[in-house]
């Protein structure tokens, strides 16, 4: 079946670090997605990948942060100099394209920074 | 942003009654899902519903969609305590990105 894995599951990080965080997707889809979830609201939009191609990544909050999908299989999302409003959960989906069906989410990486 | 707005915000129920959450939208849509999330948990897809569907059902769940009122609903029947989550629609704008943008969620609880 279909599924996501995502490392680390919980990372805290000190004001000013960088962090990566990992998503594994396990079927093969064609699309993968990020989202941004703060305690309490729903998964915000961050950045799309068809393949290897990132061809939305409107939802990034600030240049701080930056994905790749560098062969269309593993993404990674990367947030330099963390700060502390960075902290939440960043979830990862996969799917074969949110128009013809679901998307697979991941359990998500829960970032805190101090 | 958020495209949709689910209400109410929180719903508490006895086991054994039905629960309905609305979503409103603002633009023309291709889709609308519905998802489920468990505390802690990633998100679990529920049902989707096209824009030229009305209704559609998948076990105990029931969706509506109207698009002229830019609103959908879903019946939850018959609940038990596991249904207790958050539950959000999600929509595909029509002429968009292939994005999903989610609302801010109804949590349910289900009291046994």
């Amino acid at each position: 079946g279909a599924g996501v894995s995502q490392s680390p599951r919980y990372k805290v990080a000190k004001r000013g670090q960088d962090v990566a965080l990992r998503c594994d997707p396990i079927s093969g889809h064609v699309s993968l997605f990020w989202y941004q979830q703060a305690l309490g609201q729903g998964p915000e939009f961050l950045t799309y990948f068809q393949n290897e191609a990132q061809l939305d990544k409107s939802g990034l909050p600030s240049d701080r942060f930056f994905a790749e999908r560098p062969e269309g299989s593993v993404s990674t999302l990367k947030i330099q100099r963390t700060q502390q409003e960075d902290s939440a959960v960043y979830l990862c989906a996969e799917g074969p394209g949110v128009n013809t069906g679901e998307l697979f989410f991941g359990e998500g990486s829960r970032l805190t920074v101090l | 942003s958020q495209q949709g707005e689910e209400d109410p915000q929180a719903l508490s129920i006895q086991e054994g009654e039905n629960a309905t959450m609305n979503c409103s939208y603002k633009t023309s849509i291709n889709n609308l899902q519905w998802y489920r999330q468990n505390s802690g948990r990633g998100l679990v897809h529920l049902i989707l519903i096209r824009s030229n569907e009305r209704e559609k059902h998948s076990g105990r769940l029931r969706v509506t969609l109207d698009t002229s009122k830019k609103s959908s609903s879903l019946l939850i029947t018959a609940s038990r305590a596991a249904d207790t989550a958050s539950y959000f629609c999600a929509t595909v704008v029509q002429g968009g990105s292939e994005k999903l943008v989610f609302g801010k969620g109804t949590k349910l609880t289900v009291n046994p």
